[in-house]
C-alpha cells in the first residue's frame, strides 16, 4: 500500500493556461474523488469516479473543468483557461466499495494561478 | 443538503492538557458517518476517527474520543493528554450512507486549527 500519490506538487501558471493534475489512487481502490480546499476552508467536493465511471459532478465543476479516470486506474484532472480564483488546493482521494467507505487522501496540487 | 459547521476557528491546549473539539451538522437523513480528520501543516488529511450514526456508543481511539449527539446533531471530538503532534488543523465531515450516485462524498466543516503549547 503505496498510498495515494499527486503530480504535481505544485503548479504555477498564468491566467488563461490550462493545467492538468495526475491522482493515482490505492490500487485495489474503485473509488476516486477529487475536492478543492481554499486557504483556511474546509475541502469541497468536486467529483467522483466508481472505477472509469464519472457518476457525480458538483456544480462547482464549472465547464472549464474536466476529470477523466480512464481504465479505471489513475485520474486526470484538467482546468482550461485558468482563472484566479483557481488557486487553491486540489486533493484526491480513493476508497474501496464497501460500507464504511473510508478515504485516503493525496498529498493534494497547489495551484497559484497568477 | 447536508451542512457541518464549526463553530471554533482556532482551540489551543497546553501539553497533556485535554481538549474538545466541536461540530454540529444538518440532515435529515438517519443513515450516515461522521468522522474527525486531521490535516498537519502541508501535510497531507489523515482520518482521526469515525462515527456511524446507529451506533450509540460513542467511538474511541487511544486518546481521542467523540461525544455523539444524535438529537441535537452534534459530534465533538475530545483529545486526552495532547501531544505537540496533534497540532494541525481539524475536519469535521458527513457522509451519507443513502445509496445512489452520492454515495461517499464527504462534506466538510470550515476546520478548527489546533495549538498545542509545550
Amino acid at each position: 500500500d503505496t498510498g495515494v500519490s499527486q503530480n504535481p506538487r505544485h503548479k504555477i501558471t498564468k491566467r488563461g493556461q490550462n493545467v492538468t493534475f495526475r491522482c493515482d489512487p490505492i490500487s485495489e481502490h474503485n473509488r476516486l474523488y477529487w475536492y478543492r480546499q481554499t486557504l483556511g476552508q474546509g475541502p469541497e467536493f468536486l467529483t467522483y469516479f466508481q472505477n472509469e465511471a464519472q457518476l457525480e459532478k458538483s456544480r462547482l465543476l464549472s465547464d472549464r473543468f474536466s476529470a477523466e479516470r480512464p481504465k479505471g486506474s489513475f485520474s486526470t484532472l484538467e482546468i482550461q483557461r485558468t482563472e484566479q480564483g483557481d488557486s487553491a488546493m486540489y486533493l484526491c482521494a480513493s476508497s474501496r466499495g464497501t460500507r464504511l467507505n473510508e478515504q485516503y487522501f493525496g498529498p493534494g496540487t497547489r495551484l497559484t494561478v497568477t | 443538503a447536508q451542512t457541518v459547521t464549526q463553530s471554533q476557528p482556532e482551540m489551543s491546549v497546553q501539553e497533556a492538557e485535554t481538549v474538545t473539539l466541536s461540530c454540529t451538522y444538518d440532515t435529515s437523513e438517519s443513515d450516515y458517518y461522521l468522522f474527525w480528520y486531521k490535516q498537519p501543516p502541508s501535510r497531507q488529511m489523515i482520518l482521526v476517527i469515525r462515527q456511524e450514526a446507529y451506533k450509540q456508543q460513542n467511538a474511541t481511539e487511544n486518546r481521542f474520543s467523540v461525544n455523539f449527539q444524535k438529537a441535537a446533531k452534534s459530534f465533538s471530538l475530545k483529545i486526552s493528554d495532547s501531544q505537540l503532534g496533534d497540532a494541525a488543523m481539524y475536519f469535521c465531515a458527513y457522509r451519507s450512507n443513502a445509496g445512489g450516485t452520492s454515495y461517499g462524498k464527504l462534506t466538510f466543516g470550515q476546520g478548527t486549527i489546533l495549538t498545542v503549547h509545550p
